[in-house]
C-alpha cells in the first residue's frame, strides 16, 4: 500500500498551458513537500504545506487537510519547467518522509 | 553555506566490492537520510538518522550500512556490492526542531553501476 498517490504519471503540455498535478495521501499527516528534480539533475524543494496555499512565481501550491489532497499548479507553463515534480509526506510521529511515485512534466515550445 | 554534498559523484563498482559514499551537511540539521532512486520508481528510503550516534532503517536497507559519528556527516556502505544495488543515490537533511515543515535538503546524487 503506498501511502502517497500522484497524478498524473505523466504529463505534456504546450507552452503557456496551465498545469495541475496532483497528490492523495492516506493518513494524517504534519507536512506535504512539493520537489523538483530536472532531467539528470538533482531534487529541489519548492514547497512546504501544513495548510492553506502557497505562491512562488508562477508555482502555486494548495492543500486540503479534510480531503487529504494537495495540488501543484503551474500557470504559463515554459519549457524550462519540464522535470518529476515529486510530492513527500510526513506522518505524525515518524521521523521519516513518504514519497509519491513523481510526474513527469514535459512542456513543449 | 555548501547545503549538503555527496561524495563521489560517479562510481563504478565489479560485484563483490565494497565501497563508501559520504554525505556531508553544514546546516547543523539533526535528521539525515539516504535515498536511492531508480528508473519508474520513486525515492526509496534506506536509512536514517535522527541525531549523532544514531541509525535506523528506512525502506529497502538490505545490503547497506550506515555510521552518524559526526552530527555533520552520514555515511552509506556497501559491504560486497551487487548489480541490484546500482542506481542513484541521495543523501538528505532537514531540521529536527520544526515538526517536518522546514526545506528538506538534497545533495546532488551519486550514480553508482555494479556491474
Amino acid at each position: 500500500k503506498n501511502e502517497v498517490e500522484q497524478s498524473p504519471q505523466n504529463l505534456t503540455a504546450q507552452e503557456g498551458e496551465f498545469i495541475t498535478i496532483n497528490c492523495s495521501y492516506s493518513v494524517g499527516i504534519s507536512a506535504l513537500h512539493w520537489l523538483q528534480q530536472h532531467p539528470g539533475g538533482g531534487i529541489v524543494s519548492l514547497f512546504m504545506l501544513s495548510s492553506g496555499k502557497k505562491k512562488h512565481g508562477r508555482l502555486i501550491a494548495t492543500i486540503n487537510i479534510q480531503e487529504k489532497h494537495s495540488s501543484l499548479h503551474i500557470t504559463a507553463s515554459h519549457p524550462r519547467d519540464s522535470a518529476v515534480y515529486i510530492c513527500a509526506v510526513h506522518l505524525y510521529n515518524f521521523n521519516k518522509f513518504y514519497f509519491g511515485s513523481g510526474t513527469k512534466l514535459n512542456v513543449k515550445p | 553555506n555548501a547545503g549538503v554534498t555527496q561524495t563521489p559523484k560517479f562510481r563504478v563498482l565489479k560485484t563483490g566490492q565494497s565501497m563508501t559514499l559520504l554525505c556531508a551537511q553544514d546546516m547543523n540539521h539533526e535528521y539525515m537520510y539516504w535515498y536511492r532512486q531508480d528508473p519508474g520508481m520513486g525515492l526509496r528510503l534506506i536509512h536514517y538518522s535522527v541525531g549523532e550516534g544514531t541509525t535506523a532503517k528506512g525502506e529497502v536497507p538490505d545490503g547497506y550500512n550506515v555510521s552518524r559519528l559526526k552530527k555533520q556527516n552520514f555515511l552509506l556502505g556497501l559491504e560486497s556490492a551487487a548489480p541490484s544495488q546500482t542506481s542513484v543515490y541521495f543523501c538528505a537533511s532537514i531540521n529536527s526542531g520544526t515538526s517536518f515543515r522546514d526545506t528538506q535538503y538534497f545533495g546532488p546524487g551519486t550514480r553508482l553501476t555494479v556491474l
